[in-house]
Order: C-alpha cells, then sequence, then structure tokens
C-alpha cells in the first residue's frame, strides 16, 4: 500500500513563495510520476504538475511561470514551490501518485491560505 | 473554467440508475483514456474508474464506465445514500507539452 503525507505551512502571505513537501511510503518511489493537484473551497479540481525522480516535469500551462518542483529520493520525497502568491490560491494541496493511466493514490491534503 | 465540461449536479433515488457525463475535445479525451474520481465530503477523492471503464480493486461492479469520441460517461447503478459524493472525470490533455486536466465537478444526491 502507498501513504502520501503533505507537510508545509498552513499561512503565507501574499506575493511570498508557497512550499509543500510530500513524504511518500512506498517501495518503488523511483518508479512512479508524483504530482501536486490543489481544490479551492468549495470548488474543481486543478492538477498543478508532476515530476518523474529522474528529474523530468511537467506543469499546468496556466501555472508553469511560478511552479517549480523537486525530488529527494534519499528520503522518498518530493516538493513543490509556488511563487508569488495570492489569495487565489488558497486551496487544499494535495500530493498524489501517478501510475499508468493516471493518478491512483492520493494524500490526505492539506489547507494553505494566502492571507496577511 | 474546466477544460472537461461536467453537469454541476445530478440526483437520483435509492435503486435508480443515473449517468454522469463528461465533455472534451480531440486534444483530450478523443485521444486518450478517462479516469473518474469520487470525493466524499470532507475527503481526498479516490479512484473510481481507470482507462474509460476499469475498476480498480474494491470498487463495485455497480459503477461502469465508458468513452466515445470526445465524450466520457460515467453510470452508477442500483444508487445507494453512500454514492452521494462529487464526481470528477480527468485525462491526459496533449496540447502544449501535456497536462492532466479535470472536469469540474458534479454532485450528486441521493433523493
Amino acid at each position: 500500500q502507498v501513504h502520501l503525507q503533505e507537510s508545509g505551512p498552513g499561512l503565507v502571505k501574499p506575493s511570498e513563495t508557497l512550499s509543500l513537501t510530500c513524504i511518500v511510503s512506498s517501495d518503488s518511489f523511483s518508479s512512479y510520476y508524483w504530482s501536486w493537484i490543489r481544490q479551492p473551497a468549495g470548488k474543481g479540481l486543478e492538477w498543478i504538475g508532476r515530476l518523474y525522480p529522474s528529474g523530468s516535469t511537467n506543469y499546468n500551462p496556466s501555472l508553469k511561470s511560478r511552479v517549480t518542483m523537486s525530488v529527494d529520493t534519499s528520503k522518498n520525497q518530493f516538493s513543490l514551490n509556488l511563487t508569488s502568491v495570492s489569495v487565489a490560491d488558497t486551496a487544499v494541496y494535495y500530493c498524489a501518485r501517478e501510475a499508468v493511466p493516471g493518478v491512483d493514490f492520493w494524500g490526505q491534503g492539506t489547507l494553505v491560505t494566502v492571507s496577511s | 473554467q474546466s477544460v472537461l465540461t461536467q453537469p454541476p449536479s445530478a440526483s437520483g433515488t435509492p435503486g435508480q440508475r443515473v449517468t454522469i457525463s463528461c465533455s472534451g475535445s480531440s486534444s483530450n479525451i478523443g485521444t486518450n483514456t478517462v479516469n473518474w474520481y469520487q470525493q466524499l465530503p470532507g475527503t481526498a477523492p479516490k479512484l473510481l474508474i481507470y482507462s474509460n471503464n476499469q475498476r480498480p480493486s474494491g470498487v463495485p461492479d455497480r459503477f461502469s464506465g465508458s468513452k466515445s469520441g470526445t465524450s466520457a460517461s460515467l453510470a452508477i447503478s442500483g444508487l445507494q445514500s453512500e454514492d452521494e459524493a462529487d464526481y470528477y472525470c480527468a485525462t491526459w490533455d496533449d496540447s502544449l507539452n501535456g497536462f492532466w486536466v479535470f472536469g469540474g465537478g458534479t454532485k450528486l444526491t441521493v433523493l
């Protein structure tokens, strides 16, 4: 079974950088894509991007200019940085595993509020 | 505005069959397979259907999926009260460098 746990600040100021980490309990961390997905309160899901432990990344075109993802394979964890945040970035952020052909396991999610 | 279009709401009575549609385009549903997710209140989404019509282990066969052209559908037969949830379709979009897209979600109410 796979377990994912998000961690990071629950409150970020406008214009600053949102940083989250996902710790993965999985025997095959290096064999899958790992994604970040977010959900504003009462709204739908938005895919932020994904990375493969080798370093390959894909980002949502609408967020690409502000997103960076990185990975630490020695710790089975990956991270999200979202720069220049605004109130519109307030959401529950999920980390997730992507197996072929799609996201199959999700973390429980962490609420990030952007407010001064 | 979501890339994939779903009706915002659907409803049915216990035992009924309901369907939820998901409309896309040639760069996403028209080319790639569709997944469906169920999100119960206050919880993370759960994979319900993958590859258009495949059920992960543990998902009841009351749930089924189909795809035709640039549209997909989720059907729930023998509706139960515990099926009340939000449902999302998702697929890969081949435009630009490729990215996952979701539908806006459909809130299913069991009357």
